[in-house]
């Protein structure tokens, strides 16, 4: 039972630099989100898809790009990391957006932008 | 716009003790209300939910949490906690429309004292 994978688990960058947050899911699901979370700042929501090919802004989404072209992929691009995108990130699926649907978490990338 | 607080940023309680912990949401519609739980370096895991109907849910690993309109408040209840329940404890509640994910509040860090 794979669920929810996310890579890598713990990342440095320099400020400047770019890389992609993988996230992959073996469940079928429609739904796909990201979240950061800051200390005392609780989870906050970046990007979701509602299925492939489909794309949209959550409640923090600058600096951050997404693309769902398969329904098991939802990557997340930081174009020119900054030290305020330091946090845990965290992908959630769920079958679809329906609201007795539950959303299933990866364990959370790690980054360090210094 | 929805909001979740939870009121204590730490709670410590002794092992066999009762707890209990707090959330608060502002909404104005009937809300679909979720208690998450995260062990330290893991994702969150989902342990019960509100949509309608009985007012008091039971969860995994013996929570419950009642659902009080007049009080705009779902507060997560466990009449013996164990060592193992120590982590981080979220709220979250969901505006209806699903595609807009989760609002979280900031999380209560529970500390169990042997």
């Amino acid at each position: 039972n794979a669920g929810v994978t996310q890579t890598p688990k713990f990342q440095v960058l320099k400020t400047g630099q770019s890389m992609t947050l993988q996230c992959a899911q073996d469940m079928n699901h429609e739904y796909m989100s990201w979240y950061r979370q800051d200390p005392g700042m609780g989870l906050r929501l970046i990007h979701y898809s509602v299925g492939a090919g489909i794309t949209d802004q959550g409640e923090v989404p600058n600096g951050y790009n997404v693309s769902r072209s398969t329904t098991e992929d939802f990557p997340l691009r930081l174009l020119s990391a900054a030290p305020s995108q330091t946090s845990v990130y965290f992908c959630a699926s769920s079958r679809d957006t329906a609201l007795n649907t539950e959303a299933f978490f990866g364990q959370g990338t790690r980054l360090t932008v210094v | 716009a929805q909001s979740v607080t939870q009121p204590d940023i730490h709670i410590t309680v002794s092992e066999g003790a009762s707890l209990e912990l707090r959330c608060n949401y502002s909404y104005g519609a009937t809300p679909y209300l979720f208690w998450y739980v995260q062990s330290p370096g893991q994702g969150l895991q989902l342990l019960l939910k509100y949509f309608s109907g009985d007012t008091l849910v039971q969860g995994i690993k013996g929570f419950e949490a009642e659902f009080k309109r007049s009080q705009s408040s779902f507060n997560l209840r466990k009449p013996s906690v164990h060592w193992s329940d120590a982590a981080e404890y979220f709220c979250a509640v969901d505006s209806g429309g699903g595609a807009d994910g989760l609002t979280f509040g900031k999380g209560t860090h529970l500390i169990i004292q042997p």
